[in-house]
């Protein structure tokens, strides 16, 4: 058990909805990372944030948006939800951006479009 | 812009056999390597990782080398077993940023 928890586990939701992902990072993590994984594909970066403030932004969709909160719990916001956003969503978290913070992923929110 | 290529994408190997994956990674600044295991169904789990400063890493059945002048660094599984078999990812990342670049994943399976 890597320590981080997404909810919900399965969501399967219409084109043109919104959703949000949640998650809860490590004990002591101040880091939360999201990625996209579409069918056997890689680990997509979309956004990461750092004790509440975003950091870095990789390939995130204008439909997405996150946000992490004082508590340091992070949510994804998919809108305007399209087939192609069916993937798996990852988040991580380490402890800071010193040399050697491993990531440490949860078990992911597999999201279904239909 | 910076990346990780990784090889090969797929790799059947028989039980007992070794395994080897490579990765090239070509952001200079790079110096923490980790590798993940990412079960079905399951997360990327880190399995080993190396810093910049050492050249190889043991722990028990798996090992990694890197070599920084070339910007090349490996993952060894020896003595395979069969759940062994999942998706492994390499990664670099630079101490101080934010930055965590994966590669496209190898699918490993060992068959008994």
């Amino acid at each position: 058990d890597s320590g981080v928890t997404q909810t919900p586990k399965h969501l399967i939701t219409a084109t043109g909805q919104r959703v949000t992902l949640r998650c809860s990072p490590r004990s002591g993590d101040l880091s939360v990372y999201w990625y996209q994984q579409s069918l056997d594909q890689g680990l997509q970066f979309l956004i990461q944030y750092y004790n509440g403030e975003e950091r870095a932004k990789g390939n995130i969709l204008e439909r997405f948006s996150a946000q992490q909160f004082p508590d340091l719990h992070s949510e994804l916001n998919l809108s305007s939800l399209e087939l192609g956003d069916s993937a798996l969503y990852f988040c991580a978290s380490s402890v800071g951006v010193g040399m050697g913070s491993p990531l440490h992923f949860g078990n992911g929110t597999r999201l279904t479009v239909t | 812009g910076e990346n990780v290529e990784q090889h090969p994408s797929t790799l059947s190997v028989q039980e007992g056999d070794s395994a080897v994956i490579k990765c090239t990674y070509s952001d200079s600044a790079s110096n923490y390597f980790p590798w993940y295991k990412q079960e079905l169904g399951k997360g990327p789990q880190l399995i080993i990782d190396i810093r910049s400063n050492v050249g190889e890493k043991k722990d028990q059945r798996i090992a990694v080398t890197l070599n920084k002048t070339a910007k090349h660094f490996s993952l060894h599984i020896t003595e395979t077993q069969p759940e062994d078999s999942a998706v492994y990812f390499c990664a670099a990342s630079t101490s101080g940023t934010y930055k965590y670049i994966f590669g496209t994943g190898t699918r490993l399976k060992v068959l008994a």
